[in-house]
């Protein structure tokens, strides 16, 4: 099956900072970034959208960032709370309803 | 609303068996992805389905299959179990109203285990 990479970083930050969390998506030719939460023992939630035609686009407490120069994609957390610990996957959909996820992102909060 | 449901919510099942997963989207939604996700793998795609036809396809052997149904319902089927089928299988649902694709709505799993 299709996925991008096997490694799974980790970032942890101080409860009340800022946290940034990257990823780098694979097809320059997707057109719909979506970055999704996962908690333990849960489905994926979805989190915040952008389409290639944006670079960046505000959610509540959220932000997403998109550099397709570079093919960066970036989720900015603001104020991070005890309850923001989960994996944060990016996916990437290049108009064909196939959605490839990256590989995640384990976000830890220290009180 | 109701979300995406998916039953049974845990499965166990020996090597050579064959099992069917449920998935029910999101009222009016008329899109249902299946995912496979896996410690080693991640998350990845199985198949999409819309309107009773299947749109999409990952890169997993044809012991994998599926359907959805008139009332958008979906089933998954995986025939002939090894090992390392035992995974979260993971289903999301999106209203699919245009030709581009939309916001996923995700289930909270079948863990399937194959011993």
């Amino acid at each position: 099956g299709e996925s991008v990479g096997l490694h799974l970083p980790t970032l942890s930050v101080q409860e009340g900072d800022n946290s940034i969390i990257n990823c780098a998506y694979s097809n320059s030719a997707s057109d719909y970034f979506i970055w999704y939460k996962q908690e333990s023992g849960k489905g994926p939630q979805f989190i915040i959208d952008i389409r290639s035609n944006m670079d960046k686009r505000q959610g509540q407490r959220v932000t997403v960032l998109l550099n397709k120069t570079v093919k960066h994609l970036s989720l900015q957390i603001a104020a991070t709370q005890p309850g923001d610990s989960a994996v944060y996957f990016c996916a990437e959909n290049t108009g064909g309803f196939k959605t490839i996820f990256g590989a995640g992102t384990r976000l830890f909060v220290k009180a | 609303k109701a979300g995406v449901t998916q039953t049974p919510r845990y499965l166990i099942k020996t090597r050579g068996q064959q099992v069917t997963l449920s998935c029910s989207p999101i009222s009016g939604h008329r899109s249902v992805s299946w995912y496979q996700q896996t410690p080693g793998q991640g998350l990845q795609f199985l198949f999409e389905y819309f309107s009773e036809t299947q749109r999409n396809k990952g890169n997993f052997p044809g012991r994998f299959s599926g359907r959805q149904f008139s009332n958008s319902r979906s089933e998954m089927n995986v025939s002939t179990l090894e090992l390392g089928d035992s995974a979260l299988y993971l289903c999301a649902s999106s209203l699919a109203q245009g030709i581009s694709a939309d916001t996923q709505y995700f289930g909270p799993g079948t863990r399937l285990t194959v011993l």
